[in-house]
């Protein structure tokens, strides 16, 4: 059974640019979650989606958007992108909405702004 | 809003010994998860082991186990017979009704042989 899926792997933008990330989950799970990492603040939450309904938003501003499509698969999207913006992305996925439930992770997207 | 604590940002471990990483959280949900997660140099987060909230036993998966003490608010995780591809980071986490992993900052540990 094939893990969560993220692509690119790799990433280079400059600022002012916008970028889109994918992230297929594991076959069967429908509910997808978005988290930034970078080394001054650790994992962030950005945002979740269950059934194409997004479910919880993170603290981030409206640069950072996502979608989840009829098949479960996800994309994020940030536009005008900043330096601050680099950042490892990382996808998780789990089977339902329930806190009862194993999340699993893809081997993320390292997105570098220059 | 939850939050996940982790108090030691190393630890060093001989290969063959066990090691416990500590892991404190604050939650107002009685239904809530909690993760542990092992990240590699290569930024892959692994999942290693979970435990509901309204789960009774502690939580086992091979050489992981979790420590779980509710009223403590603690879910330490037990790595035994360590070996050197445990050198890692480890993160605890916690999923509440928010849907939303909550992280701590995460633990390195570096096994010596």
């Amino acid at each position: 059974k094939a893990g969560v899926t993220q692509t690119p792997r790799y990433l280079i933008k400059t600022r002012g640019q916008q970028v889109t990330l994918s992230c297929s989950p594991i076959s069967g799970h429908r509910s997808v979650s978005w988290y930034q990492q970078t080394p001054g603040q650790g994992l962030q939450f950005l945002f979740e989606y269950f059934s194409e309904t997004q479910r919880n938003k993170g603290n981030f501003p409206g640069r950072f958007s996502g979608r989840q499509f009829s098949n479960s698969r996800s994309e994020m999207n940030v536009s005008t992108l900043e330096l601050g913006d680099s950042a490892l992305y990382l996808c998780a996925s789990s089977m339902r909405d329930s806190t009862n439930e194993k999340l699993f992770f893809g081997s993320g997207t390292q997105l570098s702004v220059l | 809003a939850q939050k996940i604590t982790q108090t030691q940002p190393g630890m060093f471990v001989q290969e063959k010994e066990a090691v416990t990483l500590d892991c404190t959280y604050d939650t107002s949900d009685q239904s809530y998860g909690l993760f542990w997660y092992k990240q590699p140099s290569s930024g892959e987060m692994i999942f290693l082991i979970y435990q509901g909230s309204y789960d009774e036993q502690n939580a086992t998966e091979g050489r992981y186990s979790l420590n779980f003490q509710k009223a403590r608010k603690s879910a330490n995780l037990v790595i035994s017979a360590s070996q050197l591809g445990d050198s890692a980071m480890y993160f605890c986490a916690m999923r509440a009704n928010d849907y939303k992993l909550s992280f701590g900052a995460g633990t390195t540990v570096t096994v010596r042989a």
